[in-house]
C-alpha cells in the first residue's frame, strides 16, 4: 500500500503547455505539501494545504495553482510551462502540527 | 530567517567505516530537526527526528543524530556504513509556526567504497 502516491512519475512536455500532477495520500493526514527539487537537488517548499485550506504559498509564480478537492488529494496544475520549471516535484503529507512529513516518489517534469 | 547548512557536498567512506554527516541550522528557537535519505530516483525517507528531550536520537537503518544547541548542530552518524547506504542525505528544520514547513539543507551525497 503506497502511503503517498503521485502521478505521473515522468512528464515530458513542451514550453507553453499546461500540465497537472496528482497526489494522493492514504495516511489520513490533514496537511499536504508540494516541494520542488531542482537540478542541484535543492528542495524548496511551494505550497501547503491543511484540510483543503491553503496555508503556505511561497513566492511561486501564478502559473502554478494547487487544488485540493479533499484532504487526501492535492493536485498541482502548471500553466504556460517554461524551461525553468523542469525539476522533480514532490508531494508530502503529515498530521496537522509539527510532525514528520511523508514524501511521495516524485514527478520528474522535463520541459523542452 | 531559518536556514540549514550541510557543508559537505560529497563524502566518500569505505564500507564498514564510520560516518558523520554535518548539519548546522539557524533558527530563533529550538527547531524541529529531521534527517531524510533519498536513494537515486526515489522519494525522501525519514531517518530520524528531534523534537525535544534526549538530545541523542536513534533512527532507522542504524543511524543516530545528536542535537547540540550550543553549536546549532544536528549531525548524523552511523558506526559502520553499508554499501546500500549510498544515497543523498538531507537535514531539515521544521518551523515552529503554524506552517510547520520544512527548510532543507542542500544535501550531502554519500559514496561508499567497497
Amino acid at each position: 500500500d503506497t502511503a503517498v502516491s503521485q502521478t505521473p512519475k515522468y512528464l515530458v512536455t513542451q514550453m507553453g503547455n499546461d500540465k497537472s500532477i496528482k497526489c494522493e495520500q492514504n495516511l489520513g493526514h490533514d496537511t499536504m505539501y508540494w516541494y520542488k527539487q531542482d537540478s542541484k537537488k535543492f528542495l524548496k517548499i511551494m505550497f501547503s494545504y491543511n484540510n483543503k485550506e491553503l496555508i503556505i504559498n511561497e513566492t511561486v509564480p501564478n502559473r502554478f495553482s494547487p487544488k485540493s478537492p479533499d484532504k487526501a488529494h492535492l493536485n498541482l496544475h502548471i500553466n504556460s510551462l517554461e524551461l525553468g520549471d523542469s525539476a522533480v516535484y514532490f508531494c508530502a503529507s503529515s498530521p496537522a502540527g509539527p510532525y514528520e512529513q511523508y514524501f511521495g516518489p516524485g514527478t520528474r517534469l522535463t520541459v523542452t | 530567517a531559518q536556514s540549514v547548512t550541510q557543508p559537505d557536498i560529497h563524502i566518500t567512506v569505505s564500507e564498514g567505516a564510520s560516518l558523520e554527516l554535518r548539519c548546522n541550522y539557524s533558527y530563533g528557537a529550538t527547531p524541529y530537526l529531521f534527517w531524510y535519505v533519498q536513494s537515486p530516483g526515489q522519494g525522501l525517507q525519514l531517518l530520524l527526528k528531534y523534537f525535544s528531550g534526549d538530545t541523542l536520537v536513534q533512527g532507522i537503518k542504524g543511524f543516530e543524530a545528536e542535537f547540540k544547541r550550543s553549536q546549532s548542530s544536528f549531525n548524523l552518524r552511523k558506526p559502520s556504513v553499508h554499501w546500500s547506504d549510498a544515497a543523498e542525505y538531507f537535514c531539515a528544520v521544521g518551523a515552529r509556526d503554524s506552517s510547520y514547513k520544512l527548510i532543507f539543507g542542500s544535501g550531502t551525497r554519500l559514496l561508499v567504497r567497497p
